[in-house]
């Protein structure tokens, strides 16, 4: 059983679209995350969750929103995407938010052409 | 403010042979140190963990990773490569109580026959 799935794991669109990427983690973690890794596989984080509670909200876009609907999903919406856009999404979780590792999904390689 | 400082963009070694990647940390806090592995196309996988105690960590595969505090640095070890290892290797701290990572710019570790 995968324990932090993403989908979709590929994503090619147009600028000005609106896309979502989901994310669910079956580990009964509390804290859920979104990194962006970019071309040059800088990994960076942009959310992060705990309890359906946002945490962390590193300088990105308001074109970003996170959603949680509940602990075990966090879920990222992109506005009006743009060309530097394209990157690849990882969600990862973990059980809480101090002296513990992270677990990633398989990620999301967003495409905006 | 914590940052990770990976020496190596590209560590290229022979089979069976040692190697060891490079990884230097900044932060004026306790840290927890990690060490990630990413395959093509896939996402992160832990390899091993500092989070106190033994200074000499093992993890999976063979690796080992030593955490000097006095140098600031968590250099990551296997005394015999194979081909299998080829990938990115990523070193990560976190600090404070949020969970959020920081990542080096990653080394690609390529394993020649």
């Amino acid at each position: 059983d995968t324990a932090v799935s993403q989908t979709p794991k590929y994503l090619v669109t147009q600028m000005g679209n609106d896309k979502s990427i989901k994310c669910e983690q079956n580990l009964g973690h509390d804290t859920m995350y979104w990194y962006k890794q970019d071309s040059k596989k800088f990994l960076k984080i942009m959310f992060s969750y705990n309890n359906k509670e946002l945490i962390i909200n590193e300088t990105v876009p308001n074109r970003f929103s996170p959603k949680s609907p509940d602990k075990a999903h966090l879920n990222l919406h992109i506005n009006s995407l743009e060309l530097g856009d394209s990157a690849v999404y990882f969600c990862a979780s973990s059980p809480g938010t101090g002296k513990t590792e992270a677990f990633f999904g398989q990620g999301t390689r967003l495409t905006v052409v | 403010a914590q940052s990770v400082t990976q020496l190596d963009s590209q560590v290229p070694v022979f089979e069976e042979a040692p190697v060891e990647l490079r990884c230097n940390y900044s932060s004026s806090v306790s840290v927890y140190l990690f060490w990630y592995v990413q395959y093509p196309n896939q996402g992160l996988q832990l390899l091993l963990k500092y989070l106190s105690g033994s200074t000499l960590v093992k993890g999976i595969n063979g690796f080992e990773a030593e955490f000097n505090k006095s140098q600031t640095s968590f250099h990551l070890r296997k005394p015999s490569v194979h081909i299998s290892d080829t990938a990115e290797y990523f070193c990560a701290v976190s600090a404070g109580n949020t969970g959020k990572l920081i990542f080096g710019q990653g080394t690609t570790l390529q394993v020649k026959p």
